[in-house]
């Protein structure tokens, strides 16, 4: 399986604050990732997906870029409706896998 | 809306199996296959395998071949997935998604979960 690795596994920003967070995979994957967002006891919500195309609904300060091993989530600007765990995963091989996660708290 | 409806919460003992239901609205159920992925307790995301409702053809992740089966019944928009030879490690929500678009392995949207507790 193709294992996907993402850094950090926390962060802490205030409202504001560009926060970006990094998925390296275990061997290239082109363009086949995707960002979700989860929130507390909620289903993940996509955020993300072909490495950079932003899916219908969410909002412009968040984008994706990167392909073959390494990716990259940004939010530009953060804000209060932000503040949860963030996971890649990737869609290239026939047995998906997603990153470990990534927490962003508040300051 | 495209919406996908999960089966409640269930408390089984080890060795038991569970069978949670999602039943699907808002498109054509066997126009996007449907996924199951599974999250325990503080943990992270872990996909177990998609179902082709057109078909029924499966494709399951290793650790879960022969010990998992995913289903659907297309009369009722309708896919299952049920778990045997529990053991607690096995307690976690179990959430179905839809394919973003048809083979695109890309997970919008979720079921709401069903939280699945093994225990004796």
């Amino acid at each position: 399986d193709i294992q996907m690795t993402q850094s950090p596994s926390s962060v802490s920003a205030s409202v504001g604050d560009r926060v970006t967070i990094t998925c390296r995979a275990s061997q290239g994957i082109s363009s086949w990732l995707a960002w979700y967002q989860q929130k507390p006891g909620k289903a993940p919500k996509l955020l993300i997906y072909a490495a950079s195309s932003l899916q219908s609904g969410v909002p412009s300060r968040f984008s994706g870029s990167g392909s073959g091993t390494d990716f990259t989530l940004t939010i530009s600007s953060l804000q209060p409706e932000d503040f949860a765990t963030y996971y890649c995963q990737q869609a290239n091989s026939f047995s998906l896998t997603f990153g470990g996660g990534t927490k962003v708290e508040i300051k | 809306q495209v919406q996908l409806v999960q089966s409640g919460a269930e408390v089984k003992k080890p060795g038991a199996s569970v069978k949670v239901s999602c039943k699907a609205s808002g498109y054509t159920f066997t126009g996007y296959y449907m996924h199951w992925v599974r999250q325990a307790p503080g943990q992270g995301l872990e996909w177990m395998g998609w179902i082709n409702p057109n078909s029924g053809g499966t494709n399951y992740a290793q650790k879960f071949q022969g010990w998992v089966t995913m289903t659907r019944d297309t009369s009722i928009s309708t896919a299952y997935m049920e778990l045997s030879r529990l053991r607690s490690d096995d307690t976690a929500v179990y959430y179905c998604a839809r394919d973003l678009r048809a083979g695109a392995n890309w997970f919008d949207p979720w079921g709401q979960g069903t939280l699945v507790t093994v225990s004796s």
